[in-house]
């Protein structure tokens, strides 16, 4: 059974950093790119970043991108996202997703986890 | 940013069926990337009900279907039940953006 757990989330205040962690089992974690996709507090859907299988291919939405680095580690079955400079506007739930394909655009998110909860405020 | 159009909410009795439209543009749905779609329960994680346009995975009811047609998507539900009210997303890959887009979200109400 496919199972992503997410961490790392909390309160932050504004312009400070974090490291939210996604542990993935029950698959062959470096056949799959994967994603970071972001929920706010009632609010739709919007993707975040993605990384390849190898890391050989990273993308991030522009609302994002020069703040946040995507990662992984395949040797421990994980992704990361590191969060500087944050903002009262990333406050929100993220989701750690897996794709259906090792590298595509043309791809979808198979897999979600339950998501780790990002409050910015001072 | 949503680029991604849907209709705010679509309600229908039991048994009834609705359609919700994703509309995009020559970027993304209009440049022959494919559409897929996925539906969130109340205080859950999104979950992927059409995959490709028009592909249910395993586990997804025949009530669920999806077309795409130039630069628009729909999605139907058939015989509306009572466990399909939830927020449902359109999502495809933006080639001006280089990244994955989400539609704007519908909320299914069942009368």
């Amino acid at each position: 059974e496919v199972q992503l757990v997410e961490s790392g989330g909390g309160l932050v205040q504004p312009g400070r950093s974090l490291r939210l962690s996604c542990a993935a089992s029950g698959f062959t974690f470096d056949d799959y790119a994967m994603h970071w996709v972001r929920q706010a507090p009632g609010k739709g859907l919007e993707w975040v970043s993605g990384i390849s299988w190898n890391s050989g291919s990273i993308g991030y939405a522009d609302s994002v991108k020069g703040r946040f680095t995507i990662s992984r580690d395949n040797a421990r079955n994980s992704l990361y996202l590191q969060i500087n400079s944050v903002r009262a506007e990333d406050t929100a739930l993220y989701y750690c997703a897996k794709d259906y394909y090792s590298s595509s655009s043309a791809t979808f998110f198979d897999y979600w986890g339950q998501g780790t909860l990002v409050t910015v405020s001072s | 940013q949503s680029v991604l159009t849907q209709p705010p909410s679509v309600s229908g009795a039991p048994g009834q069926r609705v359609t919700i439209s994703c509309t995009g543009s020559s970027s993304h749905i209009g440049a022959d990337f494919d559409v897929h779609w996925y539906q969130q329960l109340p205080g859950t994680a999104p979950k992927l009900l059409i995959y490709r346009n028009s592909n249910r995975p395993s586990g997804v009811p025949d009530r669920f279907s999806g077309s795409k047609s130039g630069t628009s998507a729909s999605l139907a539900i058939t015989g509306l039940q009572a466990e399909d009210e939830a927020d449902y997303y359109c999502q495809s890959f933006d080639s001006s953006l280089s990244g994955f887009v989400f539609g704007t979200g519908t909320k299914v109400t069942v009368l």
